[in-house]
């Protein structure tokens, strides 16, 4: 059984650019949700994806926006990029259980410069 | 808003003794706790969870306590070991029936098993 894996695990960009953040979901998970992880500070919630449809967002602008895939892979997108966005950007995946848990991949650190 | 609580930034504990971490929430509603570990450069990974009916879960080493009255739940960790030097997240969730079940989290407490 494979965990939850992101790509890429770096990233640097410069302020106004934009970024796509991609994450394969754990085999047979068909949920994905996205949290951000500023330094020290805990992960909060951006958006959860069910189903290829946005199921819940957190309080984030508009500019960051996602897709889930047919294969319950997703994508996070974050359009016109602010300093404020450096962080560590986390994908979890379920299958909808919190008593479960949620299986988090390692994250894509972002640097905007 | 901060929602869960967790007011420990840090925690040393000498390897076989206990470690307790605690965490405090404000939300009346949440249905479920979960503890998670985080090792530097790896995403969380979940320990152990319990839900708003039940006061105690137990795992192992693990054990969560909850006290509803209090909005306090506790990680106990017997006997520590080397190998759960991490930083521990305490999070809450409300179960929507099948829709958004988003994890709220605290800012994490950096346990330190001294050998």
């Amino acid at each position: 059984e494979t965990g939850v894996t992101q790509s890429p695990t770096h990233l640097i960009k410069t302020r106004g650019q934009q970024v796509t953040l991609r994450c394969s979901s754990q085999s047979g998970h068909n949920t994905v949700s996205w949290y951000q992880q500023a330094l020290g500070q805990g992960p909060q919630f951006i958006f959860q994806y069910y189903r290829e449809e946005e199921n819940g967002r957190g309080n984030f602008p508009p500019r960051f926006s996602g897709l889930q895939f047919p294969n319950y892979s997703s994508e996070l997108n974050v359009n016109a990029l602010e300093l404020d966005d450096s962080a560590l950007y986390l994908c979890a995946s379920s299958l909808g259980l919190p008593a479960n848990g949620y299986t988090f991949g390692s994250g894509t650190r972002l640097t905007v410069v | 808003d901060q929602q869960v609580k967790q007011n420990s930034p840090s925690l040393s504990v000498q390897e076989g003794r206990i470690s307790i971490l605690n965490c405090d929430y404000t939300n009346s509603m949440f249905d479920y706790f979960l503890w998670y570990k985080k090792y530097p450069a790896e995403g969380p990974t979940f320990l152990i969870s319990i839900s708003s009916i039940k006061d105690k879960n137990e795992d192992g080493r693990f054990t969560v306590f909850l006290n509803k009255s209090a909005k306090h739940l506790s990680l106990h960790i017997v006997p520590s070991q080397p190998g759960d030097s991490a930083v521990y997240f305490c999070a809450a969730t409300q179960n929507y029936g099948g829709a958004t079940n988003k994890l709220i989290f605290g800012t994490g407490t950096l346990l330190a098993v001294q050998p």
